[in-house]
């Protein structure tokens, strides 16, 4: 079994549609993180989160909301999804700052 | 602003050479770098890091150098295998808890 898991792993919806993406993590890691991953480009930072209290802000919130119901979830939500959000979505866990994060296999979300 | 640069977008090596892939970062706060491979359909896996007191770490057949004073990163893989073929991302982050990645270097291992 995959230590971080994604559902689902592709989704196609329409414009204006509320979305909500989950991870969920076998690894007992407190962090996790949520990127997104446009065409030729490099990952980029949605939210993280340190524990279930603790929820922050990346390079590119604006159009996403978080929560993280336990330790082991975090989910990913789009209130009102647009094309522009269409890209591939990846969760990650690290145990500290100065470890390596580990990534789910992403869901692929088209938004038409 | 891109902070992390990875400037091929495509690399091509024979079985057998070496693979250098090269990662630029502007950032001097960038104190742990770290390398990501990703297949298709599944996600970057770790594959290697270095923090900004060394400047050489080894895993196998993987090496990353880094050279703090030109902010330039490379991952060497020798012997490089067709397996190696993936896109490789390099990230890089301070003290904050905020991976920075490039782009991506595309490597294709041929026989």
């Amino acid at each position: 079994d995959a230590d971080v898991t994604q559902t689902p792993r592709n989704r196609i919806t329409k414009t204006g549609k509320r979305i909500m993406l989950e991870c969920s993590q076998t690894k007992g890691h407190d962090r996790m993180y949520w990127y997104r991953q446009d065409p030729g480009l490099g990952l980029q930072l949605i939210y993280y989160s340190f524990d279930v209290k603790d929820i922050n802000k990346g390079e590119i919130s604006d159009g996403y909301s978080v929560s993280r119901q336990a330790q082991a979830k975090f989910s990913l939500s789009l209130e009102s999804a647009i094309p522009n959000q269409t890209a591939l979505y990846f969760c990650a866990t690290s145990s500290s700052s100065n470890q390596p994060q580990h990534f789910g296999d992403g869901t692929r979300l088209s938004i038409l | 602003d891109q902070q992390v640069k990875q400037n091929s977008p495509s690399l091509s090596v024979q079985e057998g050479r070496i693979s250098i892939l090269n990662c630029d970062y502007t950032n001097s706060m960038f104190d742990y770098f770290l390398w990501y491979k990703k297949y298709p359909a599944e996600g970057p896996t770790f594959l290697i890091s270095i923090s900004s007191i060394k400047d050489k770490n080894e895993d196998g057949r993987f090496t990353v150098f880094l050279n703090k004073s030109a902010k330039h990163l490379s991952l060497h893989i020798v012997p490089s295998q067709p397996g190696d073929s993936a896109v490789y991302f390099c990230a890089a982050k301070g003290n904050t808890d905020k991976l920075i990645f490039g782009t991506g270097t595309r490597l294709q291992v041929f026989p």
